[in-house]
């Protein structure tokens, strides 16, 4: 077991540019959960997939935000033309089994600094 | 209303006090509860989770279910200075982790 890993651990990009990053999840786990924290406030929900599938999408995710999980392993978030509302951490979680009771577990996160 | 609601704090308890930090929320078909732990600049770490009304121990943490009030808390016994963080609360309804803002919590020695 070697912990959720994310990359990068810091992005800082211009205004308009498009990032990505990766998540690599526990490799027994079949879900995989994407989250944003803001300063002050908890993660926020954005998306979560089982195996391949995305199976909730947050109605707070703008159309500028993709996300893939192409062989149920790593997955990555895209977003496009970033504004400076982006500036985030950005947290992937996973988790094993189908059901939510399943406890998830934190990479270090990708902070976005959008300047 | 926020769906899941903590006091930001700060809580500040002397060292080798019972720290007790509460946690409400408002969708009555949650059915798991988490507590995470998140220092500064760090991840959320799992603490604990719990699933039935009651209490659930865990060495120095106690987490605490109350379906009927929508009320959770967790008790750290004898607190240290190094369980001075952020602590977030978090319910799974509706397909999703909600969390709440964190309570954080300082440990004077």
């Amino acid at each position: 077991d070697t912990g959720v890993s994310q990359n990068p651990r810091h992005k800082i990009t211009k205004r308009g540019q498009n990032v990505t990053f990766r998540c690599d999840p526990i490799s027994e786990h079949n879900r995989l959960y994407w989250y944003r924290q803001t300063l002050g406030q908890g993660p926020e929900f954005l998306t979560y997939f089982q195996n391949e599938a995305q199976l909730e999408k947050s109605r707070l995710l703008s159309d500028r935000f993709s996300a893939e999980r192409p062989k149920g392993s790593f997955s990555t978030l895209e977003i496009q033309r970033t504004e400076q509302g982006d500036s985030a951490m950005y947290l992937c979680a996973s988790s094993s089994g189908t059901g939510g009771n399943q406890p998830q577990h934190f990479g270090d996160g990708t902070r976005l600094s959008i300047l | 209303q926020k769906e899941v609601e903590q006091n930001s704090g700060p809580l500040s308890v002397p060292e080798g006090a019972i720290a007790s930090l509460n946690c409400t929320y408002s969708d009555r078909g949650s059915q798991s509860f988490f507590w995470y732990r998140q220092y500064s600049g760090k991840s959320p770490e799992l603490i604990m989770f719990i699933y039935s009304n009651g209490d659930k121990e865990d060495g120095r943490f106690t987490a605490q279910l109350n379906k009927a009030s929508q009320y959770v808390s967790l008790l750290i016994r004898d607190s240290q200075p190094s369980d001075s963080a952020t602590y977030l609360c978090a319910s799974w309804g509706t397909g999703k982790l909600i969390f709440g803002q964190g309570t954080t919590l300082q440990v004077k020695p």
